[in-house]
């Protein structure tokens, strides 16, 4: 059973407005959130993350929300530039150290 | 500053044969994990280990095991190939606590 949720596949924004990324998850024992941007070839690099008692941690053009009481987070990226076009992973960790991924969401930046 | 490394990058292998994925951190990091990535399936855990000494099945263990050799070194063993672990393998490492991980390039193994 999947416990980390990313249920659109790709998203196609353009240049220069908001790109907002979304994760659900199911357990409620995760504790800390995070993501994670991926070019072909290359492994993952660390985005952003927050922990479960914030809602909201802001980097730059890259602001995670988090809403416990409906297990979702998401993430915006404002303005969305060319080189934001990647496949984006939600990821939420467990006490135990242990992190699970979702099946990721590949961004399309438009011209 | 290597980060984490991965060896080999790429590998071919027939049905049946073995091989270890060779992973290593220079950041003396307590964390170590072993993920694979394939089509639309975003990266499953298939080991971690929380500190020297010790591992814990992720989502996928089955098909492979795993050393924790020391602190900087993880390998992922895969005893008998089966095509179905034709797969990209990543391995990563961080702190513990509420730190990131960092990734290695990834193997791409093929199995035929």
């Amino acid at each position: 059973d999947q416990q980390v949720k990313q249920n659109s596949p790709s998203l196609s924004v353009q240049e220069g407005r908001i790109s907002i990324l979304n994760c659900d998850y199911t357990n409620s024992m995760f504790d800390y959130f995070l993501w994670y941007k991926k070019y072909p070839a290359e492994g993952p690099t660390f985005l952003i993350s927050i922990s479960s008692i914030k809602d909201k941690n802001e980097d730059g053009r890259f602001t995670v929300f988090l809403n416990k009481s409906a297990k979702h987070l998401s993430l915006h990226i404002v303005p969305s530039q060319p080189g934001d076009s990647a496949v984006y992973f939600c990821a939420a960790s467990l006490r135990d150290d242990k992190i699970i991924f979702g099946k990721g969401t590949r961004l399309h930046i438009l011209p | 500053n290597a980060g984490v490394t991965q060896t080999p990058k790429f590998q071919v292998l027939k049905t049946g044969q073995s091989m270890t994925l060779q992973c290593a951190q220079d950041m003396n990091h307590n964390s170590m994990y072993w993920y694979r990535q394939d089509p639309g399936m975003g990266l499953r855990l298939i080991y971690y280990s929380a500190s020297e000494g010790t591992t814990d099945k992720g989502e996928v263990p089955n098909g492979y095991n795993v050393s924790r050799l020391n602190k900087r070194e993880f390998s992922l063993r895969l005893e008998s190939a089966a095509p179905s672990q034709t797969s990209v393998y990543f391995c990563a490492s961080r702190w513990g606590g509420l730190e990131p991980q960092h990734f290695g390039d990834g193997t791409r193994l093929s199995i035929l």
